[in-house]
């Protein structure tokens, strides 16, 4: 298995851009996390997906930010409109069973707000 | 006060030295994971323990769930084990049982 994808691996873009990061999870996986990391606030879960349902997004900064997982093997999350304070490196992460197993991350998207 | 803390925040040790990070937490769990992030960016999982002790060829990790406590060895460390190593609690406290992080240990072995 080629492991948790991400993409794109880097995007720079301007205040006010929409912008959608993708993920696709490894095969047969059924829980799915999304996590930002910044220097200031180090690492954070934004949201989490079990079986493609949204179980907590009490993560996610705020109503510009949303995340979807319409089927097992794909789920974006969405800024619009972005930020500069939004600029972090967006990793996923996909487990077999919730938190109750290991987690595979992703390479991570390095997004810059300019 | 922090939820999770870990000490030190900052290691530098000589190849072959006996390595511990420790994690405190202040929140009831039900897991907790040990993650090592590599310069380049890249984050693995190398433990999930909720209780006793997992090994993992040089690499152990502990949990004292009374004392809310857990420690990452790293025996015989080698330069490619420098890394940042982060604590996650699980928190059973909170309805959605919420993932925390701690704020991360920077290792350097340097050879």
């Amino acid at each position: 298995d080629a492991g948790v994808i991400q993409s794109p691996r880097h995007e720079v873009t301007e205040m006010g851009q929409e912008v959608t990061l993708r993920c696709k999870p490894i095969s047969g996986h059924n829980s799915l996390f999304w996590y930002r990391q910044t220097m200031m606030r180090g690492l954070e879960l934004l949201i989490y997906f079990n079986n493609n349902v949204p179980i907590d997004d009490s993560g996610m900064p705020e109503d510009r930010f949303s995340a979807k997982m319409p089927n097992a093997s794909f789920s974006t999350l969405k800024i619009q409109p972005s930020e500069p304070r939004d600029s972090a490196v967006y990793f996923c992460a996909s487990s077999l069973a919730y938190y109750t197993d290991t987690q595979y991350f992703g390479p991570g998207t390095r997004l810059t707000v300019l | 006060k922090n939820e999770v803390e870990q000490s030190p925040q900052n290691l530098t040790a000589q190849e072959g030295e006996f390595i511990t990070i420790n994690c405190s937490y202040s929140v009831g769990i039900s897991a907790l994971h040990w993650l090592q992030q590599h310069p380049g960016g890249g984050i693995v999982s190398l433990f999930m323990l909720s209780s006793g002790k997992k090994k993992h060829g040089r690499l152990i990790a502990t949990i004292n769930i009374q004392e809310k406590h857990s420690s990452l060895h790293i025996t015989a460390s080698h330069p490619r084990d420098s890394a940042v190593y982060i604590c996650a609690v699980m928190d059973r406290i909170q309805g959605a049982q919420k993932l925390v992080f701690g704020q991360g240990t920077r290792l350097t072995i340097n050879p």
